[in-house]
């Protein structure tokens, strides 16, 4: 069985350019989080979706970052304009339904922002 | 920002060394996970625990829920190379599905052949 996938596994962008993060959790998790990892950090959540409803974007930075999961699957987390200090590990995970589900996570995509 | 308080930081030990690691938190947490990170790759959960006094082995790894709910320990016996990596210690604080996951701030592990 496929993990979660994501893509790209690298990205180096300016600063003020937009940047997308895609995700394809494990087929039949209905629950998709997006965290971020600092370096030397452990990962901290931006975002959880239950099916297609985002149920917890309370970390979310909103005035940049966006996401979205409209099918219910597969998701993309946007930043629009990217800063220096977003420079991280950008962390997909899945899990499906019941209390204190295991989460699986993707690879990760490494955001450099120069 | 993060609440668990994770140490060491970082430790280097000799091939067959046992090691011990630990978690603690000044609020109630009502399960803790261990995971590990190698480089490049998520964090892969290596135990789950689920009750305040609960003692889980996985293989050569040992962790504990603190009877106070609010620490943790990992342990891993004899250990191998392949054991490099980061460890990070995680818990729900909520008692409802998808209550929030808070992480540790890692213990980076070396292990010398």
């Amino acid at each position: 069985e496929a993990g979660v996938v994501q893509s790209p596994r690298y990205k180096i962008i300016e600063k003020k350019q937009p940047v997308a993060f895609w995700c394809n959790p494990i087929s039949g998790h209905n629950t998709l989080y997006w965290y971020l990892q600092n370096l030397g950090q452990g990962p901290e959540l931006l975002i959880r979706y239950e099916n297609e409803e985002a149920v917890d974007d309370s970390q979310l930075p909103k005035d940049r970052f966006s996401a979205e999961r409209l099918k219910g699957v597969d998701s993309t987390l946007k930043i629009q304009p990217a800063e220096l200090g977003d420079s991280a590990v950008y962390l997909c995970a899945s899990s499906s339904g019941g209390l204190y589900n295991e989460q699986f996570f993707g690879p990760g995509t490494r955001l450099t922002v120069l | 920002g993060q609440q668990l308080n994770q140490s060491p930081q970082s430790m280097f030990i000799q091939e067959g060394e046992d090691v011990s690691m630990n978690c603690t938190s000044s609020s109630i947490f009502n399960t803790w996970l261990w995971y590990k990170q190698d480089p490049g790759e998520g964090p892969v959960l290596l135990i789950a625990l689920y009750k305040a006094g609960e003692l889980t082995s996985n293989g050569r790894l040992t962790a504990q829920f603190g009877t106070t709910r609010k620490d943790s320990f990992l342990n891993i016996s004899a250990s191998i190379p392949s054991d490099v990596g980061i460890y990070f210690c995680a818990g729900h604080q909520g008692e409802t599905s998808g209550s929030r996951l808070t992480f540790g701030e890692g213990t980076q592990l070396t292990v010398n052949p």
